[in-house]
């Protein structure tokens, strides 16, 4: 079964510093990988994905995700992080056929002055 | 433009009461989902729907029902709610499969089940 994993509940990094957000997936074949972001009170919203071709994706409000396939992992990253960055984060992959997608369990970003 | 659009934002039921959630979007998406959110557990779906007329079970879909009548709707129902019930509850919309393209999600609505 195609899945995602976030292994980390919180990443707390101070503002200026770059930051790593960390996914790693299950999927058989070619993966299909997403990135979400949520804002307090509101809705997620889409950020990037990886379908095939380059392994670094480049995404709303300057996030970037590296793919590694050799590592199975799809890294949410950005070089220099914002307070306004502050928010929960989710990868997700599609799943039955394609036509849903699963998330992972989210991962909680707190950028600090 | 209002995308999704989901009534109401917040909602206190007692245990056994029924109540439908609302889901409307205006951009004539095909596919539609409903998740619904617990901390820590990330976003479990519901049921979605790939066209008017067609639905399909999602990873929890006991205790929920839903119809898919016209292409913009795709209400969400509780028939006797339980605590169990208590969280937050997400609708989305794409135009084409999910595996091929982003979701819109609407705001959510609380809902909490006493």
């Amino acid at each position: 079964a195609q899945s995602v994993a976030q292994p980390e509940d919180q990443v707390n990094v101070a503002e200026g510093n770059p930051l790593t957000v960390k996914c790693t997936y299950s999927v058989s074949g070619n993966p299909y990988l997403f990135w979400y972001v949520q804002y307090p009170n509101r809705g997620l919203q889409f950020l990037l994905k990886y379908i095939t071709g380059d392994n670094l994706v480049k995404g709303s409000y300057g996030f970037e995700a590296e793919f590694n396939k050799s590592q199975t992992s799809f890294h949410l990253k950005k070089p220099s992080a914002l307070v306004s960055d502050s928010a929960l984060y989710f990868c997700a992959v599609p799943t039955g056929g394609g036509n849903k997608l699963t998330f992972g369990t989210g991962t909680q970003l707190k950028v600090e002055l | 433009n209002a995308g999704v659009t989901q009534t109401p934002k917040f909602r206190i039921l007692k245990i056994g009461q029924s109540m439908t959630l609302q889901c409307t979007q205006d951009m004539n998406h095909n596919y539609m989902y409903w998740y619904r959110q617990d901390p820590g557990m990330g976003l479990k779906l519901i049921y979605y729907s790939v066209g008017a007329g067609i639905t399909d079970k999602g990873e929890v879909p006991n205790g929920y029902n839903v119809s898919r009548s016209t292409t913009e709707d795709f209400p969400l129902r509780l028939e006797l709610a339980a605590p169990s019930q208590t969280s937050v509850y997400f609708c989305a919309s794409s135009y084409v499969r999910g595996a091929n393209e982003k979701l819109f999600f609407g705001s959510g609505t609380q809902l909490s089940v006493l």
